[in-house]
This record gives C-alpha cells, structure tokens and sequence, in this order.
C-alpha cells in the first residue's frame, strides 16, 4: 500500500498567486515526520519544510506553509506568491519513527508550472 | 551552508562494468542514505548506513550493490556489474539526526547513471 499519496500528477498556477500541492500519508506510528522537498529541472533534491507529528503548528518556512490535518492524514504544501522558479517538481515524503524505520519513503511528485 | 557532495555528475558505462558512485556526506551527519529516481518515477530507497554498517535495505538493493565509508568521509555506492536497468539518478542523502528530522535529510545534486 501506498504511505505517501499525491493525486495531482501536474498543476499549474499564475506567477504570484498561492497553490496547494496535496499529500495524503498513511501510517499508523505516532511518531513521524513529513517533509516536502523541490526537484527543479537540474536534478537536484532541495529540502523545503518539516512537519513532526507532535508538532502542535503548521510549519512554515519563508513562502512556503505546510497545512497539516493529522486527522485526514494529510500535509498539503502551500506556496504563496509563485514565483517563475518554483517551476519543479515538488515530492512529498514521510518518515516513521519508533515504531517504523526512520527511513524517508517518498510520494510520486507533482510537476509544478509557473506561468508568468 | 554544508552541502553533500556527489561525484561524478554524470557516468556512462558500458553493461557488465562496475561503477563507484562518491558521496561526501555532510562532517557531523552519522545517518547515510542511497537513493534512486528512474527518469520520471518516483525516488526509491535503496540503503541505510549508520555506525559503519548497514541498518536497513530496500529489495532493490540486492548482491549486485554495496556500500562502503572507507576513510571516514566517503561514502560510495558500487554496482558490480551493471544492467541497463540501473540507469538512473542516484541520491546520497545524509542525516544528523534522523528522529527528529527538522532539518530534513540533505541530498546531494545526485549522479545520472547511464547503462549503454
């Protein structure tokens, strides 16, 4: 079964409006962490934002916030402000504590377009 | 800011012929990671190295991978003899605390292996 879920395969978006970017999880640890990394088109894998599972706010780091509602299972990515560059894809992950492996299993990404 | 660093960028060889992928991962990191992408697909987990062992692998990762930290500050992954279905990006990532996460798990820029 699936532990990490992202329905929407493409989105597109106007330069300087806000999108959300959907991921559902499942897991039945308590103790687990969500994570939200950025893939342009170079390749590289650059880290956006944490969510822990005891953390009792929404993380939020610059533009983006991550809107987390533990009880749909679900850690939805939101970018305000879109900007040119956050054209990329965007992979959702999660990795299960104490009762889990600590090892990051990650979604299979959404393809972000920014257009001007 | 630290950065772990991957090298080669990109490596092509021929079917059959070993390769050594090099990481460096960042100098207090003590959790080390193997990933790969599949052009398009989704990033899979291959390995987990802490303490100089292994501590966890994927099914993927079978007798035709290993993984090494031969002096401390590499971290290589060797495909023995490679398939053309090993043609791929591969991610080292590290960790300096893997419980709580908070700064994510660092990737590097990853190395494109292309199997001819």
């Amino acid at each position: 079964a699936q532990k990490i879920t992202q329905t929407q395969p493409g989105m597109f978006v106007q330069e300087k409006e806000a999108v959300t970017l959907d991921c559902t999880y499942d897991t039945s640890d308590p103790s687990y962490g969500l994570f939200w990394y950025k893939q342009p088109s170079s390749g590289e894998m650059i880290f956006l934002i944490y969510q822990g599972s005891y953390d009792q706010q929404n993380a939020t780091e610059g533009r983006y916030s991550l809107n987390f509602q533990k009880a749909r299972k679900s850690a939805n990515l939101v970018i305000s402000a879109s900007q040119l560059g956050d054209s990329a894809m965007y992979f959702c992950a999660m990795r299960e504590g104490e009762g889990g492996s600590y090892i990051p299993t990650f979604g299979r990404g959404t393809s972000l377009i920014v257009h001007p | 800011e630290p950065e772990v660093t991957q090298t080669p960028s990109h490596q092509v060889t021929q079917m059959g012929q070993e390769v050594i992928l090099r990481c460096v991962p960042i100098s207090n990191h003590l959790y080390f990671y193997w990933y790969r992408q599949i052009l398009g697909q989704k990033v899979e987990f291959l390995v987990s190295f802490y303490n100089n062992e292994i501590s966890e692998k994927s099914e993927i990762f079978d007798d035709q991978f290993s993984v090494e930290r031969p002096d401390g500050s590499n971290f290589t992954l060797k495909i023995r003899s490679t398939k053309l279905e090993d043609s791929a990006m591969y991610f080292c990532a590290s960790t300096a605390d893997r419980a709580r996460g908070k700064y994510g798990y660092t990737f590097g820029s990853g190395t494109r292996l292309t199997v001819v």
